[in-house]
């Protein structure tokens, strides 16, 4: 089955503790992203990849980074969590057709 | 800035009463407007991909219209089963994608 899938799904932590939330889909897509989704702010745009070890900057970076090594993962690493980053996370790939298949959420909260 | 709004934030229909959800852009050289349905507590799963001004597309209730400046959904005889937030995006430049923030839909039996 094509699918997105993430870990954890739910994830409680205390500020300045490092940690990694994986990514991984299984349809040799090329490009993936990360973004996050806040009420009335809507899915705003992390970090992409366009390809194994090209990664680039989407609207909010600012306290997260990415590496893509292989073309099935994308990670998300968060060196030192702040309360402002508990949100809702979602990663998602997106093949040659354009549109973009989603994870099925990772939801962090920063103590 | 690029920007995507949607309205209205939420609309509550009967069922079989149509309605229309308004998706407006200002984005730097689109490359292609797409409509999601969200479940609660899920991912965004894809609807429609439109690319130029003009362009139709339809699925079962759902058809969406793309003109320079906006998008529509519209939703023949809604079911009960169509109540869900409704996403638009648009990929810009350098393929980054902006979101809206989402039209709640509720249809009442």
């Amino acid at each position: 089955e094509a699918q997105v899938t993430q870990n954890p799904r739910y994830l409680i932590t205390v500020t300045g503790k490092k940690l990694t939330v994986t990514c991984s889909q299984n349809m040799n897509h090329e490009y993936m992203s990360w973004y996050r989704q806040d009420p009335g702010l809507g899915l705003r745009q992390i970090y992409y990849s366009m390809n194994v070890e090209v990664t680039d900057k989407g609207d909010v970076p600012e306290g997260y980074k990415v590496s893509r090594k292989e073309k099935r993962n994308f990670p998300l690493i968060l060196e030192s969590p702040s309360p402002n980053q508990t949100s809702l996370y979602f990663c998602a790939s997106r093949g040659q057709g354009n549109e973009q298949f989603f994870g099925p959420g990772t939801r962090l909260t920063v103590l | 800035e690029d920007q995507v709004t949607q309205s209205p934030e939420a609309l509550r229909l009967q069922e079989g009463e149509s309605s229309s959800l308004n998706c407006s852009y200002t984005v730097s050289g689109l490359r292609g407007l797409f409509w999601y349905r969200q479940d609660p507590g899920k991912g965004p799963e894809f609807l429609f991909t439109l690319y130029s001004a003009g362009e139709e597309k339809e699925k079962e209730r759902l058809k969406a219209t793309l003109t320079k400046k906006e998008s529509f959904l519209h939703i023949t005889a809604p079911k009960p089963e169509d109540s869900a937030t409704y996403l638009c995006a648009v990929q810009g430049v350098f393929n980054k994608f902006y979101f809206g923030s989402g039209t709640k839909l509720n249809v009442k039996p």
